[in-house]
């Protein structure tokens, strides 16, 4: 069975910094590309950055670019986001997904953790 | 950057209905659309991709057509389990973006 699991999410304040994690099981992580999306509270969903297997080739959403980063350990079966320079509109459930193919199609999800900027 | 329109971005239906939802792209993308279901509290669930292609599991009322900037996602008699937010998204180029959703509402 295919699992992704976000964690790290958390309450942290304007300028802060904060490390998002997706282990995931139940596939060759290190053949899939991977994705971060975002859903601010009662709104619609967000792209925000791609990564392929071998994490030299990153894709970034305006909105987070300069700010945010995503990386992988393969060895780990982990995908990672750095964000720093967090802002109030970063606030969010962040999903982690996995890409079919080199296609951006997301189909395997975790349940998404929550980031809230706020002081 | 490729935006999408979705309407309607609200429906009220009830069981047994036909229902049709529409995304826009401002320019052509062939047929690289996407189509999510969303539950309340849930991650997004993969319903279709290339526009017309049913995901493996999903029922057969759903289905997906068109091609270039006009696009439609059906669900052919609306069931209980299927009151949910609709999301369209292209996978043209990147950035990758979303349309604003439909949420399905009993009636």
């Amino acid at each position: 069975e295919v699992q992704l699991v976000e964690s790290g999410g958390d309450l942290v304040q304007p300028g802060g910094s904060l490390r998002l994690s997706c282990p995931v099981s139940g596939f060759t992580f290190s053949s899939h590309w991977m994705t971060w999306v975002r859903q601010a509270p009662g709104k619609g969903l967000e792209w925000v950055a791609n990564i392929n297997p071998d994490g030299a080739v990153t894709w970034y959403a305006d909105s987070v670019k300069g700010r945010f980063t995503t990386s992988r350990d393969n060895a780990k079966n982990s995908l990672y986001l750095q964000m720093n320079s967090l802002r109030a509109e970063d606030t969010a459930v962040y999903f982690c997904a996995r890409l079919r193919g080199t296609r951006s199609t997301f189909d395997s999800w975790g349940q998404g953790t929550l980031v809230t900027v706020s002081s | 950057d490729i935006q999408l329109t979705q309407s309607p971005s609200f429906l009220s239906a009830s069981v047994g209905d036909r229902v049709t939802i529409t995304c826009r792209a401002s320019q052509g993308i062939g047929n690289l659309l996407v189509w999510y279901q969303q539950r309340p509290g849930k991650a997004p669930n993969l319903l279709i991709d290339a526009a017309s292609a049913l995901e493996s599991g999903v029922p057969s009322r759903f289905s997906g057509s068109g091609s270039g900037t006009e696009f439609t996602l059906t669900i052919s008699s609306l069931q209980p389990e299927d009151f949910a937010t609709y999301y369209c998204q292209h996978r043209h180029s990147y950035p990758l973006t979303f349309g604003g959703g439909t949420k399905v509402e009993i009636k």
